[in-house]
């Protein structure tokens, strides 16, 4: 059964640094793209962006880009989205979701259970 | 940047059919796929590469993709679809969603 599971809920202060993970298991690691998706409250889906296990390749998102970096190590499935310095706007539920390439798109599944980061003063 | 825009809200009777669309610049040129959201819980894929259907996902859901309209259709609506539907595609190597349309099912 192809699984994400994403660590734990953080509650971190304003200024402090934060690393996500998102763990594969029952497929070949390197097989899925992984794409990290950020959900405020209340609100809708936004791509951040992915990781090619592969090769660690990386695209973001504009609108992330610059703020969060993703990862991957290979060795123990799993990738990683990281933050050197939140804001409290970094509040919200963030989804890992695995993708394969086919015909020049990518959809989203399996997803994570998702991982709820607070950060607050 | 492209955009995907969905009705924020549609609403069905049990039994009938939903149709929730989601537009976008040339949206037929690019592959749509649909994720179902119930509250609490992690998003799931419903349709993929316009119309194909995931293992699992019932018959009822189906999708379409042309000009510049993509849409999820559910015939024979039941409760258990009522969620928030968001469709996705994407543009020049960056994943696009649209904004989600809550379907109440009445």
């Amino acid at each position: 059964d192809v699984q994400l599971v994403q660590s734990g809920a953080e509650v971190k202060k304003p200024g402090e640094s934060l690393r996500i993970s998102c763990k594969g298991s029952g497929y070949s690691f390197t097989t899925y793209w992984i794409s990290w998706v950020r959900q405020m409250p209340g609100k809708g889906l936004e791509w951040m962006g992915r990781i090619a296990p592969s090769d660690s390749y990386t695209n973001y998102s504009p609108s992330f880009q610059g703020h969060v970096t993703i990862s991957a190590d290979n060795s123990i499935s799993t990738a990683y989205l990281q933050w050197t310095s939140l804001k409290a706007s970094d509040s919200a539920m963030y989804y890992c979701a695995g993708g394969v390439a086919v015909a020049g798109t990518v959809w989203f599944d399996p997803w994570g259970q998702g991982t709820l980061v607070t950060v607050s003063s | 940047s492209y955009e995907l825009t969905q009705p924020p809200s549609v609403s069905v009777s049990p039994g009938q059919t939903a149709s929730i669309t989601c537009s976008g610049d040339k949206l037929g040129d690019k592959y749509a796929s649909w994720y179902q959201q119930k509250p609490g819980q992690s998003p799931l894929l419903v349709i993929y590469q316009d119309y194909k259907r995931p293992s699992g996902i019932p018959e009822r859901f189906s999708g379409s993709n042309s000009g510049n309209t993509a849409t999820l259709t559910i015939s024979g609506t039941q409760a258990m679809d009522e969620a928030e539907y968001y469709c996705q595609a994407w543009d020049s190597s960056t994943a696009v969603f649209g904004g989600g349309t809550k379907l109440t099912v009445l």
